[in-house]
This record gives structure tokens, sequence and C-alpha cells, in this order.
């Protein structure tokens, strides 16, 4: 069964360094989603492509978090310099279609940031 | 903005007992997606229901779609310890739009 890729699984980092997290969608799927995930809570909304362009990235706090997703296949999102409030788990998730709503998620296994 | 609400939080049965989570959406919803994420793992599909009152079974799951399009549930019948996780529901207000996902209830059981 086809996966979505992430990498690193944990990474544990100081304040004000830069951390970098990794995702390959499925196989086709146009659509790219990173979402945050916080302890007890349900998974935000980042930042969303269809193929290289980006489509939704209201919730990104674009004066440290970066997103690109330039050949419009894997993804890389930054953080610099990061914070103790960014520990948290970052998914990242594909569909087939542009439509978000419409269609179904699939998440990787996450990458759990720790901020110390 | 959306806000997407499901009570309960938390809900510890013992198995065999039925479990039932809501979910409310301050915003009419093009459809509601339904995900389990098992304790260290990763949000997983379970079912989408995208028509007004729409009931939809998958063998000990029942889900239903509320007539105006802004509530939803989760009703499990006979729990078992392999159903523990928390259930997250999530919809968009447009069919182009964003899901947003509400807080998700953990539930717990108790062999």
């Amino acid at each position: 069964e086809a996966e979505v890729a992430q990498s690193p699984r944990y990474k544990i980092t100081e304040k004000s360094q830069a951390v970098a997290f990794w995702c390959d969608p499925i196989s086709g799927h146009a659509t790219l989603y990173w979402y945050r995930q916080i302890l007890g809570q349900g998974p935000e909304l980042l930042v969303q492509f269809q193929d290289e362009s980006v489509v939704d990235d209201s919730q990104l706090p674009k004066d440290r978090f970066s997103a690109e997703r330039l050949k419009g296949v894997d993804s890389t999102l930054k953080i610099q310099p990061a914070e103790l409030g960014d520990s948290a788990m970052y998914l990242c998730a594909s569909s087939l279609a542009g439509q978000a709503g419409a269609n179904v998620l699939t998440f990787g296994a996450g990458s759990r940031l720790t901020v110390l | 903005g959306q806000q997407v609400m499901q009570i309960p939080q938390y809900q510890h049965v013992q198995e065999g007992e039925d479990f039932t989570t809501y979910c409310n959406s301050s915003t009419t919803l093009s459809n509601i997606q339904w995900y389990k994420q098992r304790p260290g793992g990763h949000p997983v599909f379970l079912i989408q229901l995208v028509k007004s009152g729409e009931v939809k079974k998958q063998k000990r799951l029942t889900f239903q779609f509320g007539e105006a399009k802004k509530n939803s549930s989760l009703h499990i019948t006979a729990t078992q310890t392999t159903d523990v996780g928390t259930y997250f529901c999530a919809g968009p207000a447009t069919n182009a739009g964003k899901s947003t996902f509400g807080d998700g209830t953990t539930l717990t059981v108790k062999p």
C-alpha cells in the first residue's frame, strides 16, 4: 500500500536553531499538506500545495516558517529560528485532486519536534 | 473562522459497551470525514459523508451526517480493545475549502 514518507521521525533541537522536515507524498497525488498537531489537539493546517503552487498558507507563521515544493513532488518545511512553542507533531498529508475538502487525506507517520 | 467541536473529549468504557462521539461545526459543511489516530500513530481515514442525513456503516461503526450538514456522529457498538484511539472529524465549508479538524474524542477501553 502506498504511503506518505516523512523524515526525520524525531527531532530534538534547541531554541533559535533551524530545523527542516521532508515529505514525499503518494505518487500521483497533486495536493500536499503540512499540518501541525499539538498534543491533545486536532491537526491544524499550516500550508497546502497544489503541484508546486501554494494554495493556502494563511495559518503559516511566515516570520519563521517556510515551505516549498519546487518540482511539485516532495516538499520541505523549515523553521528558523525554532521556539519552545513549536514543539509538536508535524504531519504531512497528500490527496489526489485539488479540492481539499472533497478528497481523502493520507497522512504520513509525522515528525515529532521537541524544542529545548 | 470555521470551528469544529467534538464531545466528549475523553470517554472510558468497559469492553462490550457502546460509544458515541459527536461533532458540531459552526458553519454548514460540504462534507465530513472521520479519522482514527491510534496512540503514537497518525490519523487514518475512516469514512466520508456527503449527503444531508446520510448514514453509513462499517461493521460495528455507524456514521451519521446531520440534516443541516452542521453535525455528525460516530457510534461504535460493543467496543473492543482494538477501538482504542482518538477519533477526529474534519470538514470544509465548501468543496474547495480546507478541512478543519475537531480536537477529537479519545476512547479508552477497559478489558
